[in-house]
């Protein structure tokens, strides 16, 4: 079936550092691709999103590219913030659209100033 | 406009007990989705309910029941608690059938199986 494959963590960087969180996925067609950040004690909040392949999502300064070859969506940033300290999860909606959102197991990062 | 809305906020139950929690869809949404989510397995789909009908269901056994209500607010049943069924659990509702873009999540029930 569908699934998404992340990094684990925890991942720890200091302030201002780049940001890679890698994210792969297994899926038939041409899935949606999501990135979705949870701060403490809050539900999940979209970050971005692509739809078709080469496509880039961004928001907030957090950057992904659908890569349908490698069928990766690794989000990145340039500059962390100790405000941007959150779990980020990569998620994927199947071709079809009908069906639910597939997360991965999430990444917790914790930027320190 | 206020958010989707989660209650309780923290229950602690015992094993064998049951549960009801509560969600609060966003006015005017008509869906809303559940997810459980744990440190080992992350965020797994529970089920969908459209205008009061389940649209899809994840692969969660029978003690996990859920419903809408004509008001949109819906409420998901576990019965005779397990201590592994100790997760948080999140709702999200949205307009249409709850594509990724459309979700807004609640701040979830944390539910403790002692």
């Amino acid at each position: 079936g569908d699934s998404v494959t992340q990094m684990e963590g925890p991942v720890t960087l200091s302030e201002e550092a780049f940001l890679t969180i890698n994210c792969t996925y297994t899926a038939t067609g041409y899935p949606s691709l999501f990135w979705y950040v949870q701060y403490p004690g809050e539900g999940l909040q979209l970050l971005l999103k692509a739809t078709k392949a080469d496509d880039k999502g961004s928001n907030k300064g957090f950057e992904a590219t659908y890569r349908k070859e490698t069928t990766s969506f690794h989000l990145e940033k340039g500059s962390v913030q100790v405000s941007d300290s959150a779990v980020y999860f990569c998620a994927l909606i199947p071709a079809g659209g009908n069906t639910p959102l597939v997360f991965g197991k999430g990444t917790r990062l914790s930027v320190i100033a | 406009k206020a958010g989707v809305t989660q209650t309780p906020r923290y229950l602690i139950k015992t094993r064998g007990q049951q549960v009801t929690l509560s969600c609060s869809p966003i006015s005017g949404h008509r869906s809303v989705s559940w997810y459980q989510q744990t440190p080992g397995q992350g965020l797994q789909f529970l089920f969908e309910y459209f205008s009061e009908t389940q649209r899809n269901k994840g692969n969660f056994p029978g003690r996990f029941s859920g419903r809408q209500f004509s008001n949109s607010r819906s409420e998901m049943n576990v019965s005779t608690l397990e201590l592994g069924d100790s997760a948080l659990y999140l709702c999200a509702s949205s307009s249409n059938r709850g594509r990724g873009e459309k979700l807004l999540f609640g701040s979830g029930t944390q539910l403790s199986v002692l």
